[in-house]
């Protein structure tokens, strides 16, 4: 089983659609939950990140962190075409676990497109 | 502001021919840096991290090796590339994890890698 598994899409809604996009992970010790949006040929950039479970919101983008499920997830409003990208979940441990945050782990990526 | 240039953008070289990769990060001191290589249908891989000059952890093995000469540069060569190291090569900052808990990560742009 993979550490974290998330649907390569692609997902293709129209403009002004809700987008969920999920991650799910197999390692109980990730506190840290991130999502990066990469465009095409451009590197990944920092969207969101949560701590533990719970919920953050910034703008049209939602972050939830389910820690009982291993479950993951990210929700755009209002979904525009700028928002088409590769989105990337993340995440990591921390040295109080007896782990490294020095590192991340990735999904593969969903391919979102948005269509005008 | 913290800023990370990667270059060259684009890159088409022979195979068995050597490759160097740089990398450096402004605005920033004794930061954490990373080399990722992303292909197609597989997410990002990592593959070498430092945590201080001269430090550097390689996390698969393979053709590649990095050198982190100064605080802020990193290092990817190769001294004779295979056509499996064709991929778009990342290169990633974060604040040294002994700062505070969580330490995101910031990417560059990217090279994009062809071997032919």
């Amino acid at each position: 089983q993979k550490e974290v598994e998330q649907d390569p899409g692609p997902l293709s809604v129209p403009e002004g659609a809700i987008v969920s996009l999920n991650c799910t992970y197999s390692n109980s010790a990730f506190q840290y939950f991130m999502w990066y949006r990469q465009y095409s040929r451009k590197g990944p950039e920092l969207l969101m990140y949560t701590y533990s479970s719970g919920n953050k919101e910034d703008g049209r983008f939602t972050a939830q962190v389910d820690k009982s499920s291993k479950y993951i997830s990210l929700f755009i409003r209002d979904s525009q075409p700028s928002d088409s990208a590769t989105y990337l979940c993340a995440m990591s441990d921390t040295p109080n676990s007896g782990g490294s945050n020095y590192k991340l782990t990735f999904g593969k990526g969903t391919l979102l497109t948005v269509n005008p | 502001s913290q800023t990370i240039h990667q270059w060259p953008a684009t890159l088409v070289q022979p195979v068995g021919s050597p490759l160097s990769l740089e990398c450096t990060v402004e605005g920033t001191s004794n930061p954490n840096l990373y080399w990722y290589r992303q292909a197609a249908g597989r997410g990002l891989q990592l593959l070498f991290y430092s945590v201080g000059i001269g430090q550097i952890s390689s996390e698969v093995p393979q053709n590649l090796s990095a050198s982190r000469p100064q605080d802020r540069q990193f290092i990817l060569s190769s001294k004779k590339l295979l056509l499996s190291d064709s991929g778009f090569y990342l290169c990633a900052w974060s604040v040294p994890s002994g700062s505070r808990q969580y330490t995101e990560a910031f990417f560059g742009q990217g090279t994009r890698l062809t071997v032919v």
